[in-house]
């Protein structure tokens, strides 16, 4: 049965601050995606990753996978207010068919 | 449509009632996904529709579950003698076919059981 795991759950840092969220998963996995979620909406895309060593940024937030070890990263650069969000990872298994499993979950608040 | 589109976008119901859920993925889209997520949880995979293949049930909880697809387009979720536990948002997703990378989710529907 694949598993995700992420940690922390919970974050909290003080802006201009940096850290890495860390998304593990254990077994087999084409790909890898990152969903950022505000309180009471649904699910915004990040990143996907496709292969392993794929590194892919947007603004303060760099995503990579590393397959052989089945961990995938979430760095977030000098952190701002608006990061503030519940940030989940999810793996497409192999053999799954397309339906994704999901992380619980990082919830993260940056604060000023 | 230009997104995936969900409806109620809340429901409130009394324990014991049966309950629909529609969901309309984008057009042309011919996987799609039911995910539960429960208050300050991750989600859930309930069930997917890839064209006209047999869905994939395997996450459905009970067999007061259940789901339909008319085609490639409209589904419905229902649950059937709701139970508080079943209070939670449930999400639909669709992409252009079973496993391919861009998954588009819905805003989904917030379920209370009372």
């Amino acid at each position: 049965e694949l598993k995700v795991e992420q940690n922390p759950l919970f974050l909290s840092m003080q802006e201009g601050k940096n850290y890495t969220i860390y998304c593990n998963y254990s077994t087999t996995s084409d790909r890898l995606y990152w969903y950022r979620q505000d309180p009471g909406k649904s699910l915004e895309s990040l990143f996907v990753l496709l292969s392993n060593g794929a590194v892919k940024q947007e603004g303060r937030l760099m995503a990579s996978l590393d397959t052989k070890a089945r961990l995938s990263t979430l760095h977030i650069t000098a952190a701002v207010h608006d990061l503030s969000a519940t940030y989940f990872c999810a793996v497409d298994g192999r053999g799954s068919q397309g339906n994704l499993i999901f992380g619980k979950g990082t919830k993260l608040s940056v604060k000023p | 449509g230009a997104g995936v589109s969900q409806s109620p976008s809340n429901k409130v119901t009394e324990k014991g009632k049966d309950v629909e859920l529609r969901c309309d993925p984008i057009s042309g889209h011919t996987a799609l996904y039911w995910y539960r997520q429960r208050l300050g949880q991750g989600l859930e995979f309930l069930i997917y529709f890839q064209g006209n293949s047999a869905p994939d049930k395997s996450g459905l909880p009970s067999d007061r579950f259940s789901a339909e697809r008319t085609g490639e387009s409209v589904s419905t979720l229902t649950i059937q003698r709701t139970q508080q536990e079943d209070s939670a948002v449930y999400l639909c997703a669709s992409s252009l076919s079973a496993g391919s990378s861009g998954y588009t989710f819905g805003s989904g529907t917030r379920l209370t059981v009372v």
